[in-house]
């Protein structure tokens, strides 16, 4: 089945050691995001691209990159976590967008 | 923040009860979107209305779109104990940001 793949699903990392989470999805759509949502909270969007061209949003912080090196998969790396990073951290994906995104499963992370 | 706000943040109601929940943003949209997320897990696509539509039905979903009110409900018919989740409306903006903004919640509980 065509799907939006996560991996890890859960991921425990130390304050400030570097971690990168991934994306893969089997859709081939144009459009991958990057979603972090906190305990009781709306996802947040931290950033998408729409095909290769990447749109950050203003409040996200610089601790948080992206990568898209082809249409199929899609990383976030955290630079130097903190605390206030951990999260559930979501990825979907959208054939055009701002139409129905499909979302993978998550990756939780914990910071320690 | 063009956020949607969500009513209630809370809903528990009897196995075989009607569900409506309300959602309210603040601008001009292109379509309305509401998700649905079982704990601990990514989003699911319900429905999507577009800004020109008032009603649309998908099996036990009604959701309706009030353009003026800047209002939408999502009403769930004949609940079942798997409807327990929570659930977001999401708005994309008819200024062409490529991106959805998502509500709130509303935590729904099903009592067997």
């Amino acid at each position: 089945d065509a799907m939006v793949i996560q991996n890890p699903r859960y991921q425990v990392t130390q304050f400030g050691k570097p971690v990168t989470l991934s994306c893969s999805q089997t859709l081939n759509h144009n459009v991958m995001y990057w979603y972090q949502q906190k305990s009781s909270q709306a996802p947040k969007l931290l950033f998408h691209y729409y095909d290769k061209d990447f749109n950050n949003e203003a409040d996200t912080p610089d601790n948080f990159q992206s990568r898209r090196p082809n249409t199929s998969f899609c990383f976030l790396d955290i630079r130097s976590p903190g605390l206030g990073d951990a999260a559930m951290y979501l990825c979907a994906t959208s054939s055009y967008a701002g139409e129905e995104q499909f979302f993978g499963p998550g990756t939780r992370l914990t910071v320690l | 923040s063009q956020q949607g706000e969500e009513d209630p943040q809370a809903l528990s109601i009897q196995e075989g009860e009607n569900a409506t929940m309300n959602c309210s943003y603040k601008t001009s949209i292109n379509n309305l979107q509401w998700y649905r997320q079982n704990s601990g897990r990514g989003l699911v696509h319900l429905i999507l209305i577009r800004s020109n539509e008032r009603e649309k039905h998908s099996g036990r979903l009604r959701v309706t779109l009030d353009t003026s009110k800047k209002s939408s409900s999502l009403l769930i018919t004949a609940s079942r104990a798997a409807d327990t989740a929570s659930y977001f409306c999401a708005t994309e903006s008819n200024f062409g940001n490529e991106k959805l903004t998502f509500g709130t919640g509303t935590r729904l509980t099903i009592i067997p």
